[in-house]
């Protein structure tokens, strides 16, 4: 069974700060990685997809890098906002996308003002 | 383009009836749907994977005679939580996967079942 870990478990920044996720995936036939935001009690919005031949992802002010070799990716997130507060989720799939995606616990991030 | 949605957003029922839950791909034509529980302060854990026409393939320990799944149409999949107990209790979401690039799955904005 594949395991997805992500830390830190929660973090606190000021706003404007540059911030790093970590996720550790056990799974070496990833297929692709994605990062999601889940708002409290909302369902998941999908933010990144990096493919396994892939090395990142950009968009906005969200960067995210997949490292097949050591079963990393971090999602980078820049000048950060208040608004950026949520749930970030690293989930994987394998199986060439036909399998389901095993999710980690997530990281609760708060930008405070 | 590639939206899910899913019906109804929340319901409360009690102890030992029955809850449907619809799952439908909107703009395109989903090949694959899979359900998924968010039990609170949790990750979400695969349930089930359900393919048009053919029966669902549920993940381990989840009870198939009890979390019943139905994939009638490339548009819509419906999840039936039989004999609801309070620790069905849990946010329920289903994504669809269809022939989009990289096999993506677009996810539904979930449904939370309080079973009293």
């Amino acid at each position: 069974k594949q395991e997805v870990t992500q830390i830190p478990a929660a973090l606190s920044v000021p706003e404007g700060e540059n911030l790093v996720l970590n996720c550790s995936f056990t799974d070496s036939a990833i297929y692709n990685l994605q990062w999601f935001r889940q708002d409290p009690g909302k369902g998941l919005t999908s933010l990144l997809l990096i493919q396994s031949s892939q090395r990142e992802q950009t968009s906005g002010r969200l960067n995210a890098s997949l490292d097949k070799s050591s079963g990393r990716s971090t999602l980078y997130i820049a000048a950060s906002q208040p608004g950026d507060s949520a749930t970030y989720l690293c989930a994987e799939t394998s199986g060439g996308g036909a399998d389901g995606l095993t999710f980690g616990k997530g990281t609760h991030l708060i930008i405070q003002p | 383009g590639a939206v899910v949605s899913q019906h109804p957003s929340r319901v409360i029922c009690k102890s030992g009836t029955s809850v449907k839950i619809e799952c439908r791909s909107l703009d395109f034509q989903a090949t694959t749907m899979f359900w998924y529980r968010q039990f609170p302060k949790q990750s979400l854990m695969l349930m089930a994977t359900s393919n048009e026409g053919s029966k669902a393939t549920y993940e381990q320990g989840v009870e198939k005679d009890k979390f019943l799944i139905n994939h009638a149409s490339l548009t819509l999949s419906t999840l039936t939580v039989t004999s609801a107990h309070p620790e069905d209790s849990s946010f329920y979401i289903c994504s669809a996967k269809g022939y989009s690039r990289y096999n993506e799955q677009f996810f539904g904005p979930g449904t939370r079942l309080t079973v009293l």
